[in-house]
């Protein structure tokens, strides 16, 4: 099936650190979005993502819908403590009545 | 307006047995769908529904069958429970259905299922 490539898997920062994380695939995506996943809850969308090249902030967070359709990336501002958690990307292919996952980013930040 | 809510929170079975996990929302959702959570892996969607009525196959479907009787229920069926199902199962809904974009998906809590 088709497949989204996030990275890093995993990030252990400062507070007050900038985050930057991304999701590739082969395939050409209509839409990027991004979901955080707070322990023990179920994924919660941040930002969506509709046009190539789009540019989407959400307060300190903000996406961009890659040129090329293929890609997509997410930023976190001066982290804080409540920024911990799972992150995950998500694609949808034109037509498609499903949304395909990241494998997840976790976030984990040092007080 | 509780959203999407699954029952039970947490489930141990034994390999063989059946169960349902349920799922329902109150937001007059066109579509809903069953993902499974396990590390390094992201979310899979297993089957999905665009209406009532209406079901169809996900990326990981075999051992699992669904329904859609109305449009407030999809509940999840395990047949014969396997030690591979063992996951962290969510269920999700959005307000599109057919012919209409659904991606804005609104997750309920999980459940964490184990099977011995």
């Amino acid at each position: 099936g088709q497949q989204l490539n996030q990275s890093p898997q995993s990030m252990f920062i400062q507070e007050g650190e900038d985050v930057s994380m991304n999701c590739t695939s082969s395939s050409i995506f209509n839409t990027w979005l991004w979901y955080k996943q707070d322990p023990g809850e179920g994924p919660v969308l941040l930002i969506a993502l509709y046009k190539a090249g789009e540019l989407t902030s959400n307060g300190r967070l903000t996406a961009q819908f890659g040129i090329t359709r293929k890609d997509s990336f997410l930023n976190i501002s001066a982290s804080i403590p409540s920024d911990v958690g799972i992150y995950f990307c998500a694609g949808q292919l034109r037509g498609a009545q499903k949304l395909v996952f990241g494998q997840g980013t976790r976030l984990t930040i040092n007080p | 307006n509780a959203g999407v809510t699954q029952t039970p929170k947490f489930q141990v079975l034994k390999t063989g047995q059946s169960m349902t996990l349920q799922c329902a929302q109150d937001m007059n959702h066109e579509y809903m769908s069953w993902y499974r959570q396990d590390p390094g892996m992201g979310l899979r969607l297993i089957h999905y529904s665009v209406g009532a009525g209406i079901t169809d196959q996900g990326e990981v479907p075999n051992g699992y069958n669904v329904s859609r009787s109305t449009t407030e229920d999809f509940p999840l069926r395990l047949l014969s429970a396997a030690p591979s199902q063992t996951s962290v199962y969510f269920c999700a809904s959005s307000y599109s259905g057919w012919g209409l974009t659904n991606e804005k998906l609104f997750f309920g809590s999980g459940t964490q299922l184990s099977v011995l």
